[in-house]
């Protein structure tokens, strides 16, 4: 286990709804990336925070967004869902800058299954 | 765009044989390769890393070979057990910057 946790494990949702997702990053790390992962698929990188900024964006439109709070929980948020945003949304987090004693290594949680009908 | 590669999605080995996955990755500047093992309901596991200084890293059973020459990634697994039947994907990074990760490769032990 790494201690990363997703909410919730599953979600239904129709076209044109909005979405939230949860997750809490593992103890001790600051920083945490989302992806998208279609079905037969790598991960797709969709944006990273770092102490409550968002650290850097992948090929994603602005209705994807994403928050991270004081204690380095994040949730991301999705408006106007389409049939294509149908994935397994993934949470990771990482300790950035690494120290002597760690890594910049992402450890991820299991991940949101969203269903959009 | 900058992609990292498999060069087979699907292997199948004999269990106790050594399993072998290679990835082919496009960008010169990447400086940081992770495998991950995904199993089915599961989010991506961490199994090893490989900074670029390096071009070999060992862990328990699992072997990462860097050749930055032709970049080029593989995991190497010993002995192969039934719990390794899963998904394995490369993935590269420079320090502090998107992963990028590789379409993937499905490992079927055979009993």
């Amino acid at each position: 286990e790494t201690g990363v946790t997703q909410s919730p494990t599953h979600l239904i949702k129709t076209r044109g709804q909005q979405v939230t997702l949860r997750c809490s990053s593992q103890s001790g790390h600051n920083t945490v990336s989302w992806y998208q992962q279609a079905l037969g698929q790598g991960p797709q990188f969709i944006f990273q925070y770092y102490r409550e900024e968002e650290n850097g964006r992948g090929n994603f439109p602005p209705r994807f967004s994403g928050l991270q709070f004081p204690n380095y929980s994040s949730e991301l948020n999705v408006n106007a869902l389409e049939l294509d945003d149908s994935a397994l949304y993934l949470c990771a987090s990482s300790l950035l800058p690494p120290v002597a004693t760690s890594t910049d290594t992402q450890y991820f949680g299991p991940g949101t299954r969203l269903t959009v009908l | 765009g900058e992609s990292v590669g498999l060069h087979l999605p699907t292997l199948s080995v004999q269990e106790g044989d050594n399993s072998i996955i290679n990835c082919a990755y496009s960008n010169s500047a990447s400086d940081y390769f992770i495998w991950y093992k995904q199993e089915s309901g599961k989010g991506p596991q961490f199994i090893i890393d490989i900074r670029s200084n390096m071009d070999k890293r060992q862990g328990q059973r699992v072997t990462v070979l860097l050749n930055k020459t032709v970049k080029h990634l593989s995991l190497q697994i010993a002995a192969t057990q039934p719990g390794d039947s899963a998904v394995y994907f490369c993935a590269e990074t420079t320090s502090y910057d998107k992963v990028i990760f590789g379409p993937g490769t499905s490992l079927s032990v055979i009993p």
